[in-house]
C-alpha cells in the first residue's frame, strides 16, 4: 500500500496567518483523509475527501484534491496558537478499503 | 464508552519481558486497528480486526507480536520478549464498519519504553 508524503516537514507561522500543507502520493486512491495530532498522542480526524471530489471545507479548514497531480493540500486560515500540532494525510487506496496509510506528517507551529 | 480507551497510558519494561496493551473501542464499532508510531515518525500499520477476526496482520513486525479481540470489543496487543526497538507509542483506532471511506477514531495511545 502506498504512503502519502507531507510537505513541508515543519512549518512555523504567526498567529493570524494562513498555513498550507501538502500531501503527495503515487497511485490512485479511494479517499484521502487529514488528521491532527497534539503532543504525539491520539489523532483526531479533520476531513475526508473522496477521489471524485475536488474541494471540501470545514470551518477554517479547506482541503483540495488534484488526482491528476496525485496531491492534496490542507489550508488552515486565520491560524491560532491552538492550531499548533502535527498534521498527517492518510491514504485509502486499492482493494484494502479498510486500511489507511499515514505519512510522516507536518509539524505546524503557530506563534502568538 | 464515549471514545477509544487505551491502557496503560505509559508502560516501562525491561528488555526481554512480555507486555500487554489494551484497547477498548467505541461501542458498536466493528473495525479495530493497531498502529505504531516511533519518535517523530508517521504511523505504521500493525493489524486490522473486523469483529473478532484479523483479516490483515501484515504489519506485525515479528512473531513476537500478537493481537486478539474478544466479543467484538476489547483488543489486546501482546509483545513477547520485548526489545529496545519496540519502544514507541502504540495507537489503537476503531471505525464503524471498516468498509473504507470512514474516519478512524483514535485512542490516546500507550507509550512503551523498553529499557
Amino acid at each position: 500500500s502506498q504512503q502519502g508524503e507531507e510537505d513541508p516537514q515543519a512549518l512555523s507561522i504567526q498567529e493570524g496567518e494562513n498555513a498550507t500543507m501538502n500531501c503527495s502520493y503515487k497511485t490512485s486512491i479511494n479517499n484521502l483523509q487529514w488528521y491532527r495530532q497534539n503532543s504525539g498522542r491520539g489523532l483526531v480526524h479533520l476531513i475526508l475527501i473522496r477521489s471524485n471530489e475536488r474541494e471540501k471545507h470545514s470551518g477554517r479548514l479547506r482541503v483540495t484534491l488534484d488526482t491528476s497531480k496525485k496531491s492534496s493540500s490542507l489550508l488552515i486560515t486565520a491560524s491560532r496558537a491552538a492550531d499548533t500540532a502535527s498534521y498527517f494525510c492518510a491514504i485509502n487506496s486499492g482493494g484494502s478499503n479498510y486500511k489507511l496509510t499515514f505519512g510522516k506528517g507536518t509539524l505546524l507551529t503557530v506563534n502568538p | 464508552g464515549a471514545g477509544v480507551s487505551q491502557s496503560p497510558s505509559n508502560k516501562v519494561t525491561e528488555k526481554g519481558k512480555d507486555v500487554e496493551l489494551r484497547c477498548d473501542p467505541i461501542s458498536g464499532h466493528t473495525a479495530l486497528y493497531w498502529y505504531r508510531q516511533s519518535l517523530g515518525q508517521g504511523l505504521e500499520f500493525l493489524i486490522y480486526f473486523q469483529g473478532n477476526s484479523a483479516p490483515d496482520k501484515s504489519g506485525l513486525p515479528s512473531d513476537r507480536f500478537s493481537a486478539e479481540r474478544t466479543g467484538g470489543s476489547v483488543s489486546t496487543l501482546t509483545i513477547q520478549r520485548t526489545q529496545q526497538e519496540d519502544s514507541a507509542v502504540y495507537l489503537c483506532a476503531s471505525s464503524l464498519a471498516g468498509t473504507g471511506g470512514e474516519k478512524l477514531f483514535f485512542g490516546s495511545g500507550t507509550q512503551l519504553s523498553v529499557l
